[in-house]
């Protein structure tokens, strides 16, 4: 089983300002990682894939980057509907999530 | 648009099987570009693959619930099954169904709304 940690576990931050967030992977995932977007009480929603593909109707101010083990999402700007749980996937084995970083309004 | 729902009992006994079902719209469970997939999250916690099927009925597991879990499709339909044995009340979550893109293993571009799974007597 690949493991994914995610980090900050909680990061507060101030509406216009830039978030990073941060996932590893237990060993090399490639370019396979994809992250997703969740609202209380709502569905995961595909954000990235492939580590830094925007998927169809995402925002240019979300982008990520990284391969191997070390991958990161950055929001650039952040909006009032940005604040939500992130998660990594990892889909070069079977798939695996990491924990989930939140972000919320500082 | 493409709209996944997923359907069963909210309540289930210790040691019975869940049993849920997805239903497709707006696009054909035939595709084949696509596979498709059930991931669960307890409440409060993160998100764990459960498994996925091809339409043709080809599967695959997590090995950690390989045991106890099976998974079907009805193309007639336009839906595919979960079914988990043997629960507890570690089963006890949120269950998604979900369109599967399968690059070498799949991601999730598509999902149900989640229906919540209690076990407990």
């Amino acid at each position: 089983e690949i493991v994914m940690t995610q980090s900050p576990a909680t990061l507060s931050v101030s509406p216009g300002e830039r978030a990073t967030l941060s996932c590893r992977a237990s060993q090399s995932v490639s370019s396979n990682l994809a992250w997703y977007q969740q609202k209380p009480g709502q569905a995961p929603r595909l954000l990235i894939y492939g580590a830094s593909t925007r998927a169809t109707g995402i925002p240019a101010r979300f982008s990520g980057s990284g391969s191997g083990t070390e991958f990161t999402l950055t929001i650039s700007s952040l909006q009032s509907e940005d604040f939500a749980v992130y998660y990594c996937q990892q889909y070069n084995n079977w798939p695996t999530f990491g924990g989930g970083t939140k972000v919320e309004i500082k | 648009q493409l709209q996944l729902q997923e359907s069963g009992p909210g309540l289930v006994k210790p040691s019975e099987t869940l049993s849920l079902t997805c239903t497709v719209s707006g696009g054909s469970i035939s595709s084949s570009s696509y596979y498709w997939g059930w991931i669960r999250q307890p409440p409060g916690k993160g998100l764990e693959w459960i498994g996925s099927i091809y339409y043709s009925g080809s599967t695959y597991y997590n090995p950690s619930l390989k045991s106890r879990v099976t998974i079907s499709v009805d193309t007639s339909k336009n839906q595919f099954s979960l079914k988990l044995s043997s629960v507890t009340a570690a089963d006890t979550a949120v269950y998604y169904c979900a369109r599967a893109i399968m690059i070498v293993e799949p991601l999730f571009d598509y999902w149900g709304q989640g229906t919540l799974v209690t076990v407990s007597s």
